[in-house]
């Protein structure tokens, strides 16, 4: 299996700050690799796919890059809806994993 | 627009089958490219992806659990079926469905959700 990982694993930040989370494959994945934001009590969202591509009706304050083993999640300008947890899954192999997640709480 | 509802037990026993049931609406299982698969979620930690079937009735599975797993689509025509056997504490999760089309690698659209207890 592909191995995912993230960092950092929890972030303190404030309202109107650049936030960066970044993921890492064990392995070459190319780019597919989609971005989920998930609040206490409810289903991940998709925010990215593709390593770039922000799925329809995502704030474009999201975005995706990377390639290969290395990607970034950016927020430009962090909003009071943002504070959740962010995960990345990568989907080149059909084990689909996911990595530990980014918890993005208040500073 | 696309919904899927998650239904089933919320406590099982060691060693008991579970058998989870996802409602699909919105778009039909037999459209070409529409894959209907199940995911787990322990407390606190990352989700993982379980088995996918396709419109074609195309089956996979996680390669660590799929001598426990097996999915089927049901009679109703709108509906996925997941068996999971022996269920162990460990198996203690949120279980989702999610709907996955076949040209994407990504779940798009996922259930609300159902946590399933596993205690004696």
């Amino acid at each position: 299996d592909i191995q995912m990982t993230q960092f950092p694993s929890t972030l303190s930040a404030s309202v109107g700050d650049r936030v960066t989370i970044t993921c890492r494959a064990s392995q070459n994945v190319r780019r597919w690799l989609a971005w989920y934001q998930q609040k206490p009590g409810k289903a991940p969202n998709v925010l990215i796919y593709d390593a770039s591509s922000l799925e329809s009706g995502v704030p474009s304050r999201f975005s995706g890059s990377g390639s290969g083993t290395e990607f970034t999640l950016t927020i430009s300008s962090l909003q009071p809806d943002d504070f959740a947890t962010y995960y990345c899954q990568q989907y080149n192999t059909s084990s689909q994993t996911f990595g530990p997640g980014t918890k993005v709480e208040f500073k | 627009q696309i919904t899927l509802k998650e239904s089933g037990p919320t406590l099982v026993k060691p060693t008991q089958t579970l058998t989870l049931t996802c409602t699909v609406s919105g778009v039909s299982l037999s459209a070409r490219g529409v894959g209907v698969g199940w995911l787990r979620q322990p407390p606190g930690k990352a989700p993982e992806w379980l088995a996918l079937i396709y419109w074609n009735d195309d089956e996979r599975y996680s390669p660590t659990l799929n001598r426990r797993l097996s999915i089927a689509k049901g009679t109703s025509g709108n509906q996925v079926v997941l068996t999971m056997t022996n269920m162990d504490l460990a198996d203690t999760a949120t279980y989702y469905c999610a709907l996955k089309y076949f040209w994407n690698g990504y779940p798009s659209t996922w259930g609300q959700g159902t946590l399933v207890t596993v205690s004696s």
